[in-house]
């Protein structure tokens, strides 16, 4: 079946980078995009910004344009999400997710806390 | 772009239909049939109910059902059960540089 593991929860000091990774199993890993999303603390879901597995083009949300990068690797079947010069207000839980008109399958969600 | 409006709460008793709306603009919910609805239960990560409008992922319960018409878009949660109290939200599709945009997300009380 479809799995998408993300890794484990981040601290980071305000200034900062964080990069996120997402394994994919269960399927052909190029067949699929991935998009980004988060969700700050009882707030509703952001849609970060999308990748193609296939041949790594990208579409960032305006908001992150300049501070995001999305990246995948088919030979691990992974798909990372940095985000650049932490504040305060980057405090969420970020997931990935496959497909990019939809999303049938999500991560399990990163926690990422952004303090000083 | 802005995010797609949903109404805050809506509530309903068990066995009872209820129905969420997700209202935007002819560049996004009107002007394309790519609209997705997720429930999110507390600390869990959202789950795709409905997608292309319409459509149900195989092991979503035939209680769910998806609609638009003009620029809204709607979810149907019939016979509701407890289990159905959620944070649900519509994701659409824009023309505008944004490609995708969430909604307000709603969460449903069952009584």
């Amino acid at each position: 079946q479809v799995q998408l593991v993300q890794s484990g929860p981040e601290v980071k000091k305000p200034g900062a980078s964080v990069k996120v990774s997402c394994k994919a199993s269960g399927y052909t890993f190029t067949s699929y995009g991935f998009s980004w999303v988060r969700q700050a603390p009882g707030q509703g879901l952001q849609w970060m910004g999308w990748i193609s597995s296939y041949n790594n083009n990208t579409k960032y949300a305006e908001k992150f344009q300049g501070r995001v990068t999305m990246t995948t690797d088919t030979s691990t079947s992974t798909a990372y999400m940095e985000l650049r010069s932490l504040r305060s207000d980057d405090t969420a839980v970020y997931y990935c997710g496959r497909g990019k008109w939809y999303i049938d399958n999500w991560g399990q969600g990163t926690l990422v806390t952004v303090s000083s | 772009q802005s995010a797609l409006t949903q109404p805050a709460s809506v509530s309903g008793s068990p066995g009872q239909s209820i129905t969420i709306s997700c209202t935007g603009t002819s560049s996004d919910v009107g002007g394309y049939n790519y609209v997705s609805w997720y429930q999110q239960h507390p600390g869990k990560a959202p789950k795709l109910m409905i997608y292309d409008v319409i459509n149900r992922p195989s092991g979503v319960s035939n209680r769910f059902s998806g609609s638009k018409s003009g620029n809204t878009a709607s979810l149907t949660i019939s016979g509701l059960q407890a289990e159905d109290e959620a944070d649900y939200y519509c994701y659409s599709y824009t023309s505008s540089t944004t490609l995708v945009v969430f909604g307000t997300g709603t969460k449903v009380t069952v009584l």
